[in-house]
């Protein structure tokens, strides 16, 4: 089975400071994906990369970048976090565009403080 | 702009019930998912529905999609506690990135 895993399930930070989400996937998926979990807003899209170095912006980008070096692997960057970021973030990945029935394998997620 | 819409968005049910949650989206989408979400944890596949009329089954989860109405159903079969969670659809097209996903159901079964 596809396993992708989120380095840190809790963090607290203060407003300002620079955040990391880190996420590895161990089946060569081309395709990784950041989403934001709010309640009664579902899973919105921040970021997603289609292979290594490539990026497109999602629906809420805003306050977001994000780093993908290795195909493995797809980080978060919350270059000076606010409060409204507090929220549950979760990564994702599937295997390339014309394959399958493009399922999504999520990691457990992070959930992320600001004070 | 695609839109997926779920309800009831809680429902809170007794043991050996049954019940729908419904998931209508706006435009056409090629592939409907639902996942299931556990308090604190990750989003877990259920279904993948392709096509008009697919039909899957799992245990005491039946869904179903209809093309043509733009609306897909998690039937639940004489529930149980252990199908207490948060229920999800999502809705994709192909040759793009975007999953659209609904609000989420949040079910809880009573004993």
């Amino acid at each position: 089975d596809v396993k992708v895993t989120q380095s840190s399930r809790y963090l607290v930070k203060r407003t300002g400071e620079k955040v990391f989400l880190e996420c590895v996937q161990d089946m060569d998926h081309e395709n990784m994906f950041w989403y934001r979990q709010d309640p009664g807003l579902g899973l919105r899209l921040i970021y997603f990369s289609y292979d290594v170095k490539m990026k497109e912006k999602g629906d809420i980008p805003e306050g977001y970048s994000v780093s993908r070096e290795k195909k493995e692997r797809f980080s978060l960057i919350l270059e000076s976090a606010s409060t409204n970021q507090t929220s549950m973030y979760l990564c994702a990945s599937r295997s390339g565009i014309h394959s399958g029935a493009n399922v999504l394998t999520f990691g457990a997620g992070s959930r992320l403080t600001v004070l | 702009e695609l839109k997926v819409e779920q309800n009831p968005l809680f429902l809170s049910m007794q043991e050996g019930k049954n019940y729908t949650i419904y998931c209508n989206y706006s435009t056409t989408s090629d592939r409907l998912y639902w996942y299931r979400q556990d308090p604190g944890k990750s989003l877990e596949s259920l279904f993948v529905l392709l096509s008009n009329g697919a039909v899957k089954q799992e245990g005491r989860l039946m869904a179903s999609l209809d093309t043509k109405a733009r609306l897909s159903t998690l039937h639940i079969t004489a529930a149980v506690h252990d199908l207490s969670a948060t229920y999800f659809c999502a809705v994709y097209t192909s040759g793009t990135y975007k999953y659209i996903f609904g609000t989420g159901t949040r079910l809880k079964v009573l004993a």
